[in-house]
């Protein structure tokens, strides 16, 4: 079945640097697009970013812009988030996302990572 | 930006219909998608492309796009459809995806 299990989320302060994994299994990581979605808290649901299967187009919420790096490595079945300079604003839960074959729409999400940015 | 609104809150007795509606500009030119939040968890995709049903879904949740407004349906409600419920669609001018503000279901 299957399964997306993040990790990497703590506690930095204002200005300090931060990186999610996602581990991917029960299906063929490579041929999907993958993406990041945060939630802060008590809020909504915010897209942050997203990779084409093979890493050759991303793209980024326009907030995130210059401070955030999506990656993966297939041969690893991981997907990465480099959250640099980060702000008070971007803490939340980070989920991690399968986009559908059928595009555009998220069939499976992991159980997210907890980021707190607080001086 | 391409912007959903959705109403905060939505209250249904047991066994009615709850109507959750998702407004955007023409947005029955695109394809609309759902999500079911219960409180602390992850999101589940519950309607895909306007009114399709992943398998698992039960064929009380159906949804409908039309002009400016999407609504997605819960026929006979239950206990354990409370939860927070969004829209989402993808900006294809701009290659981003949008989720709507939100609707919280409250089964009373």
């Amino acid at each position: 079945q299957v399964q997306l299990v993040e990790s990497g989320g703590g506690v930095v302060q204002p200005g300090e640097s931060l990186r999610l994994s996602c581990a991917a299994s029960g299906f063929n990581f490579h041929s999907y697009a993958m993406h990041w979605v945060r939630q802060a808290p008590g809020k909504g649901l915010e897209w942050v970013a997203c990779i084409r299967y093979d890493g050759n187009n991303i793209y980024y919420e326009d907030s995130v812009k210059g401070r955030f790096t999506i990656s993966r490595d297939n041969s690893k079945n991981t997907l990465f988030l480099q959250m640099n300079s980060l702000r008070t604003e971007d803490t939340g839960v980070y989920y991690c996302a399968r986009e559908s074959a059928r595009y555009y729409y998220f069939d499976y999400w992991g159980q997210g990572a907890l980021v707190t940015v607080s001086s | 930006s391409y912007v959903l609104t959705q109403p905060p809150a939505v209250s249904v007795a047991p066994g009615q219909t709850a109507s959750i509606s998702c407004g955007g500009n023409n947005i029955g030119s695109k394809s609309v998608h759902w999500y079911q939040q219960r409180p602390g968890q992850a999101p589940v995709l519950v309607v895909y492309d306007d009114s399709d049903r992943p398998s698992g879904i039960p064929e009380r949740f159906s949804g409908s796009n039309s002009g400016n407004t999407a609504i997605l349906t819960i026929a006979g409600v239950e206990a354990g459809d409370e939860a927070d419920y969004y829209c989402q669609v993808w900006g294809s001018n701009s290659d981003h995806y949008v989720f709507g503000t939100g609707t919280k279901v409250t089964v009373i």
